[in-house]
């Protein structure tokens, strides 16, 4: 079946380190992706929304210079987190949708900086 | 998650069955969603109902009432496995907003 897969699974860096997130759906085109942050024992806050080739839409409250989206292609996006410090700390997770596909989500990255 | 609410913690027992509700906001809706996620994983799809009624999927069933904004899921013959969160959610065009999820815990 359809899998979105979602690398790397665990990132630590210091403060300060910029981190990059992959997000490729593998079986099927991704004409929208999805990214979502999560902090433990809470629910998945909707950060953006990409759709292939056009600029991401931030959700209110998310700094758009501080996570930048590129989704340049139908199988792949990413999440850059710039600059990253220790509140940037949390669980972040891609989805994909596409075609006649429901929304795959990934397996998550958890970002530790230090 | 604040168009959707649902219990924060919900105890069963093994073998028992239990029902996590969820209630929300009407504006915009397409349809409501249940997802699980277990400690450290990503959330995955258990079920949809666009329209009301009930939608059963081996133990785990979902409804819903769309004149009530209501829904729930009802899982059977709970195992030590389903301790986990699990989201309700809703279709807000292109986007899933979710709940604040339910932690079940099963005891055996």
């Amino acid at each position: 079946g359809a899998v979105v897969s979602q690398h790397p699974s665990r990132v630590i860096c210091k403060s300060g380190t910029s981190v990059k997130i992959e997000c490729r759906s593998l079986d099927f085109q991704a004409t929208t992706m999805f990214w979502y942050r999560q902090f433990p024992k809470q629910s998945l806050m909707l950060m953006a929304t990409s759709n292939e080739g056009s600029k991401a839409t931030y959700e209110q409250g998310v700094e758009k210079d501080k996570f930048l989206i590129n989704h340049a292609s139908l199988t792949l996006s990413t999440l850059t987190v710039t600059s990253a410090h220790p509140e940037d700390s949390s669980f972040y997770i891609c989805s994909a949708r596409g075609g006649d596909q429901p929304q795959h989500f990934g397996d998550g990255t958890r970002l530790s900086i230090l | 998650g604040q168009s959707l609410e649902q219990p924060s913690e919900v105890t069963a027992v093994e073998g028992a069955i239990v029902q996590i509700n969820c209630t929300y906001q009407t504006s915009g809706f397409y349809g409501l969603s249940w997802y699980q996620q277990h400690d450290g994983g990503a959330p995955t799809f258990l079920s949809y109902n666009a329209l009301d009624g009930l939608e059963e999927t081996g133990r785990f069933s979902s409804f819903l009432s769309r004149s009530d904004s209501y829904g729930y899921l009802l899982l059977q013959e709970l195992q030590m496995k389903d301790s986990a969160s699990y989201f309700c959610a809703r279709g807000e065009g292109d986007k899933i907003i979710f709940g604040k999820g339910t932690r079940l815990h099963i005891l055996p």
